[in-house]
């Protein structure tokens, strides 16, 4: 089985862009989770998407917005890039339903630098 | 609110030495319990979590309510052991809460 997918795996972009970043999750995986990793903050919840549902969202601004497609991949997006969103996005599908209940299997993340 | 506290930012120890992560835990209800680990180069992978019980690469965890703590053991830490570690929490039908990670490593 092929494993979580995210593209691209690196991005640089400029203060004030916007950016998509995108996951393939597992197949036959319905729940999609992202996680913004930074050295300072460590690995803090975005949101997750269930059957095309967003069932949950940590504290972000509304900069930061999400989509799942009904094949379950799954897009977020960045508008007015700061340079603090610089971090390692990392994505992460589930079997369950029961968000949190099951194993989530990670994707390699895609790195976003803001200049 | 849920947290999740890994009071070391790195442990080192010596090959054979017994390990021990701690983590320790704030949740009003019945949490679920995770450790994560990350290998130099690979992909956050699920270690083991508390309702299964098992030992999974000699590691176990116990899962003590009355200290809220979730400690991660090795009797006998290997090389291979060297990774980052990070202890999660769950109230079942709610996000993963992660501690901040410990990073292992085993001297030879």
């Amino acid at each position: 089985k092929a494993g979580v997918t995210q593209t691209p795996r690196y991005l640089i972009k400029t203060r004030g862009q916007q950016v998509t970043l995108s996951c393939s999750p597992i197949s036959g995986h319905r729940s999609v989770s992202w996680y913004q990793q930074t050295p300072g903050q460590g690995l803090q919840f975005l949101f997750e998407y269930f059957s095309e549902t967003q069932r949950n969202k940590g504290n972000f601004p509304g900069r930061f917005s999400g989509r799942q497609f009904s094949n379950s991949r799954s897009e977020m997006n960045v508008s007015t890039l700061e340079l603090g969103d610089s971090a390692l996005y990392l994505c992460a599908s589930s079997a369950g339903r029961a968000l949190g209940s099951y194993e989530q299997y990670f994707g390699p993340g895609t790195r976003l630098t803001v200049t | 609110a849920q947290r999740v506290t890994q009071p070391e930012k790195l442990l080192s120890v010596f090959k054979g030495a017994p390990v021990e992560l701690k983590c320790n835990y704030s949740y009003s209800g019945s949490p679920e319990l995770f450790w994560y680990v990350q290998y130099s180069r690979q992909r956050l992978q699920l270690l083991l979590r508390h309702i299964s019980r098992e030992s999974i690469k000699g590691f176990t965890a116990d899962l003590n309510k009355g200290e809220t703590s979730f400690h991660l053991k090795k009797p006998f830490a290997q090389e291979e052991d060297s990774a980052m570690y990070y202890c999660a929490l769950s109230g079942g039908n709610t996000p993963l809460v992660f501690g901040k990670g410990t990073r292992l490593s085993v001297i030879a």
